[in-house]
C-alpha cells in the first residue's frame, strides 16, 4: 500500500531557531502533498498545500513566512518553522495520495511532534 | 467551504458491543469520504472510505453508510475489540481538500 514516511519524528528547538520537516512518498509519486498541524485532543487542520515545482498553498491564516513550504520533487516536500516560538509547538502530520483528484485515499505520515523551548 | 461535523466526541463501549459514530457535512459538492484510526503519537490511518456513488460500504467488522439527500454518513464497527480503542475522524473532501470532523475518542473496555 501507499507509504508516506516522516522525519523526524520528535524535534526539540529553541526559541528563534527554525526546524524542517520531511515528508516522502515511498512508494508512489505524489504532485500534491498537504501539510496539516494538530493540537491536542483536537482535529487535523490543514496548514497548506504543497505543489510540485511550483509555490504551496496556503490556507486562510496561515503565515507563509513562517511556515515555508519546498516540493522540490515527485516523492518529497519540506515544511520549515521558520523563527520558532512555544506556541508553535505542536503535531505537524503531512500527507499524500497516489493517482489524481479528490477520490483516492489520503494517507498521513506518523507525524512530527514539535517542541519549543 | 466545506464543514464536517462528528458526533459523539467520546464513545465508551464494552467489548463486543457495536459502535456507531456519525457525521454531517455541509457541501453537496463532497464526493469522497473516508474514515481515519489515530492512535496516540501517530498519524491517521485510512481504515474504510465510500465514495458518493455508493451507499454503504463493509470491510469485516467496519461498515460505513451514506446518505447524500441529508449530507450524512457513519461508521460502524462491530464486534469491538479493546485495540479498537482510539481516536477516529471522518472526513469529507471536495475539490483538493479533505476536511475533518473534530474526531470521537472511543475506548473498549474488556
Amino acid at each position: 500500500g501507499a507509504v508516506v514516511s516522516q522525519h523526524p519524528s520528535r524535534v526539540i528547538c529553541k526559541s528563534g531557531t527554525s526546524v524542517k520537516i520531511e515528508c516522502r512518498s515511498l512508494d508512489f509519486q505524489a504532485t500534491t502533498m498537504f501539510w496539516y498541524r494538530q493540537f491536542p485532543k483536537q482535529s487535523l487542520m490543514l496548514m497548506a498545500t504543497s505543489n510540485e515545482g511550483s509555490k504551496a498553498t496556503y490556507e486562510q491564516g496561515v503565515e507563509k513566512d513562517k511556515f515555508l513550504i519546498n516540493h522540490a520533487s515527485l516523492t518529497l516536500s519540506t515544511l520549515t518553522v521558520t523563527s520558532a516560538h512555544p506556541e508553535d509547538s505542536s503535531f505537524y502530520i503531512c500527507s499524500a495520495r497516489p493517482g489524481q483528484g479528490t477520490v483516492s485515499p489520503l494517507h498521513f505520515g506518523n507525524g512530527t511532534r514539535l517542541t519549543v523551548t | 467551504g466545506e464543514n464536517v461535523e462528528q458526533h459523539p466526541s467520546t464513545l465508551s463501549v464494552q467489548e463486543g458491543d457495536s459502535a456507531v459514530i456519525k457525521c454531517t457535512y455541509s457541501d453537496s459538492a463532497s464526493n469522497y469520504f473516508p474514515w481515519y484510526k489515530q492512535e496516540l503519537g501517530k498519524g491517521p490511518q485510512l481504515i474504510i472510505d465510500i465514495r458518493s456513488n455508493v451507499g454503504e460500504k463493509k470491510d469485516q467488522r467496519i461498515a460505513v453508510t451514506l446518505n447524500k439527500t441529508a449530507k450524512h454518513f457513519s461508521l460502524h464497527i462491530t464486534e469491538t475489540q479493546p485495540e479498537d480503542s482510539a481516536v477516529y475522524f471522518c472526513a469529507a473532501s471536495g475539490f483538493q481538500k479533505l476536511v475533518f470532523g473534530t474526531g470521537t475518542r472511543l475506548l473498549v473496555s474488556p
